[in-house]
């Protein structure tokens, strides 16, 4: 099955900076690449996602990376404000209808990351 | 509109005792996923449901766990005898037509003492 390595595990960096969080993972068949941001006590939020067709997808001042033959993505965040402190979740999974693999994502266990002002 | 929905936020239950734990989709969504996150860790996939039938269930430990979606729109995750290393927070996500973007409900919190 899939398995999805995640780091660092924490990351604190100063109001204004970048940070950038790391994910690889080990099935070549997985194509869709979300990443959540999960506030204390809160559901996981999809900030944004890469398909496999697509190496790298920005919005506003996050943007994701994917290097396929790598088997691995990165999530980039500019300008980080305290209110982006949360933890990120990445994850792999297939979204290729018919296939009865499809469906189930894979999680990385998280990065904490902690913006200080 | 709604978001994901499940009840209830929080249960506590004794080791051996049986549980049910309820997700409501967003309306119109097909596609229905239960994961279960422990302190510290991602959710780890436990069942994935397309419809009314589980295309996908290699997630569920052991036979004490089971997941119904009836009509095609609330899934009941049903854990039997529970034990206290099945204390966790229960998460369910549902997506438009399946696999695809998922959104995520607010979570059970599981406790067994």
């Amino acid at each position: 099955g899939e398995n999805v390595e995640q780091h660092p595990s924490t990351l604190s960096v100063q109001e204004g900076d970048s940070a950038v969080i790391k994910c690889t993972y080990s099935d070549s068949a997985s194509n869709y690449f979300p990443w959540y941001k999960q506030e204390l006590g809160k559901r996981p939020q999809l900030i944004i996602d890469i398909r496999s067709n697509v190496g790298e997808k920005k919005d506003q001042r996050i943007a994701v990376t994917l290097n396929k033959t790598a088997k691995h993505f990165s999530l980039h965040i500019t300008e980080t404000q305290p209110e982006d402190s949360a933890v990120y979740f990445c994850a792999a999974g297939r979204v290729a209808r018919g296939n009865t693999n499809a469906g189930k994502s894979t999680f990385g266990d998280g990065t904490t990351l902690t913006v200080k002002p | 509109g709604a978001g994901v929905s499940q009840t209830p936020s929080n249960k506590v239950t004794e080791k051996g005792k049986y549980v049910e734990l309820r997700c409501d989709p967003i309306s119109g969504h097909t596609a229905l996923y239960w994961y279960r996150q422990s302190l510290g860790q991602g959710p780890e996939f436990l069942i994935y449901f397309q419809g009314t039938g589980a295309a996908d269930d290699s997630g569920l430990p052991n036979d004490r766990f089971f997941a119904v979606r009836p009509e095609g729109s609330v899934s009941t995750l049903k854990i039997q005898r529970t034990e206290r290393g099945d204390s966790a927070v229960y998460l369910c996500a549902s997506s438009l037509t399946g696999p695809d973007t998922q959104y995520f409900g607010p979570g059970t919190r599981l406790t067994v003492l």
